[in-house]
This record gives structure tokens, sequence and C-alpha cells, in this order.
């Protein structure tokens, strides 16, 4: 049971444009939502967070977007740069037990054609 | 400011063998988490341990244990090794104070099971 889906695998976009990368969720007590970046050979490494009592979150370049009704979340970049490709992973914090754990989605690969 | 560290990089074992996996947190950071992540999936959460008692668990069976130190390293412990277990395994530091716990990740230890 995936709780935590990112539907598309892989996205291409042009250098300079927007790529806009997906999630849905289906637990209503996840209460932070994260995307982390991940290079080959590397750890994933955070990118941005949300709280569920917000709605957008903006660091630079990035901006995370979150529809509770919807349960959707979407991560955008703007302009997109060569370095941005890379996996990109959705992430969920699940309080329900008290105590917290994380749900990854399985990752969207982005690749920024130049 | 040293980041997540983990050892070894690689590790090649063989079916029935046992395995330790190691970790340092970032510095000042008082909880460690675990994943597990197979290949084209996101990571999987195996267990988490704040003031060296395991606090949560993921859905993994008893061959995987782990330990935490008074300096708040840790260590994975996965016995009677499957192929299965063949996987990137992935240790993340929070400071469970700041309410947000945003994890970090160290680069992972990659095993493969003959």
């Amino acid at each position: 049971d995936q709780q935590v889906k990112q539907n598309s695998p892989s996205l291409s976009v042009q250098e300079g444009r927007i790529s806009i990368l997906n999630c849905d969720y289906t637990n209503s007590m996840f209460d932070y939502f994260l995307w982390y970046k991940k290079y080959p050979a590397e750890g994933p490494t955070f990118l941005i967070s949300i709280s569920s009592i917000k709605d957008k979150n903006e660091d630079g370049r990035f901006t995370v977007f979150l529809n509770k009704s919807a349960k959707h979340l979407s991560l955008h970049i703007v302009p997109s740069q060569p370095g941005d490709s890379a996996v990109y992973f959705c992430a969920a914090r699940d309080i329900t037990s008290g105590t917290y754990k994380y749900i990854f989605g399985t990752g969207t690969r982005l690749k920024v054609l130049a | 400011d040293a980041g997540v560290t983990q050892s070894p990089t690689h590790l090649i074992k063989t079916r029935g063998q046992q395995v330790t996996l190691r970790c340092s947190p970032k510095s000042g950071h008082d909880t460690v988490s675990w994943y597990q992540q197979a290949l084209g999936q996101g990571p999987q959460f195996i267990f988490q341990y704040y003031e060296e008692e395991e606090r949560q668990r993921g859905n993994f069976p008893d061959r995987f244990s782990g330990h935490q130190f008074p300096n708040y390293s840790s260590e994975l412990n996965v016995n009677a090794l499957w192929l299965g277990d063949s996987a990137l395994y992935l240790c993340a530091s929070s400071l469970a104070r700041t309410g947000r716990e945003t994890q970090y990740f160290g680069p992972g230890t990659r095993l493969l099971v003959l």
C-alpha cells in the first residue's frame, strides 16, 4: 500500500523553463512534507519542506504547493538549470503512532536539457 | 560542520551471513533513522533511534536490529542475509527538539548479497 505516490518516473524540461514535480498521498494524518534531491552515489539532500497548515512555501527557485483537500503537493523549480538534473523524492511525516516516521515516494527523475 | 557519515561505503556478503553498518549523525543531532532503498524505489523506513532506544519501527523483520550509542552514533545489524537484502542503506539524522525534525542523509552503504 503506497501511501506516498509519485506517478511520473521521469520528466524532461528545457533549461530556463519551469519543472513541476507532483506527489499524491493518501493518509490525512501526515503533518509535514519534504522534498529531497538525490544524485547518483550520494544520499538524498533536503530541498524544501511545508507544514500541513500552509499551502505554499518558497525558497529561491524552489516552491512547494500543498493542496490538502486533494492530498496533493507539487514542487516547482523556476528557472530549471542543468544542475537540477537528479532524482527527486517526496516524503511525508506520519505521526499517527505518537512518534514519527517518514514515508517516501518512489521518486521522479528530472532531466534538464541545455 | 561534519555531515552524516556512514561506513563502509560498499559491502559484499553471502546469503546467511550477518552484517553491521555504521552511522555518525550530523554534529548536534540526537536522532538517527535507518532506511533501505532498493533499486528503483524510494527509501523505506526501517527504524529510528533516540536516547539509545528504538522509538519507531517500520515493516521489517526482527533480522534487522539496531543500536544507538551515548555519542548518538548508530549501528544497523542484519542477520541471516537474504538476496533481497541487497540495497542501499541510508542513515538520516535529525534533532528531536526542533519540532520539524528535518532529516539529513548520509551517502549510504551499498550492500550486495550473493
